[in-house]
């Protein structure tokens, strides 16, 4: 079963740019999760997409959003980049509604804004 | 307000000792997981526990998840330079829906 996929692996933006990124979930999976991370820190958590729809969002300004399609892979968008959004984001997609749910992860992309 | 704390936040150790990391919460969960993240890649799942006072082990690795559903630790044995990330856990809530909820992670940094 292939993994989750996350494209590009590393990205060069500059300051007021937009930029979007792809997560396609492990088959089966219909949630997807996208989370931000800058060195050193945790995951600081972005939203979460279920069957298309946003479930559940983190405290992140307007200029992030995502969305997904119904074969469930999710993009997500940054649009007026900032220096601080330069980061690596990760997509965690899970199959939720059995005894357990575990969140699997791509790669991430890597956001540089310069 | 973090609904998963881990601590210690940083550790750094050599080569050979044994560590303990821990991770603690007021809600119980009907899960939880422990990941290790090597810098500027994804984390990796190691480990599920289900059941309270689960223990389970993956070599040099203890997973034991607490009576009450609501902590967890991981305790490394003779650890080595390989075992150095972030060391991350996450409950799930059943809620609504479920919802996995991820700590802030424990830096580990095994020196040889």
């Amino acid at each position: 079963k292939a993994g989750v996929t996350q494209t590009p692996r590393y990205l060069i933006k500059t300051r007021g740019q937009q930029v979007t990124l792809s997560c396609s979930p492990i088959s089966g999976h219909r949630s997807v999760s996208w989370y931000q991370q800058t060195p050193g820190q945790g995951l600081q958590f972005l939203f979460e997409y279920f069957s298309e729809t946003q479930r559940n969002k983190g405290n992140f300004p307007g200029r992030f959003s995502g969305r997904q399609f119904s074969n469930s892979r999710s993009e997500m968008n940054v649009s007026t980049l900032e220096l601080g959004d330069s980061a690596l984001y990760l997509c965690a997609s899970s199959f939720t509604g059995g005894i357990r749910t575990e969140a699997f992860f791509g790669q991430g992309t890597r956001l540089t804004v310069v | 307000t973090q609904l998963l704390e881990q601590s210690p936040q940083f550790l750094s150790i050599q080569e050979g000792e044994n560590l303990t990391v821990y991770c603690n919460s007021s809600s119980v969960f009907s899960s939880l997981q422990w990941y290790r993240q090597e810098p500027g890649e994804g984390p990796v799942l190691l480990v599920t526990v289900v059941t309270g006072g689960e223990v389970k082990k993956l070599k040099r690795l203890t997973f034991q998840f607490g009576d009450a559903r609501k902590d967890s630790s991981l305790h490394i044995t003779a650890a080595q330079p390989g075992d150095t990330g972030l060391y991350l856990c996450a409950g799930d809530m059943k809620t609504s829906y479920d919802k996995v909820i991820f700590g802030p992670g424990t830096s580990l940094s095994v020196i040889p």
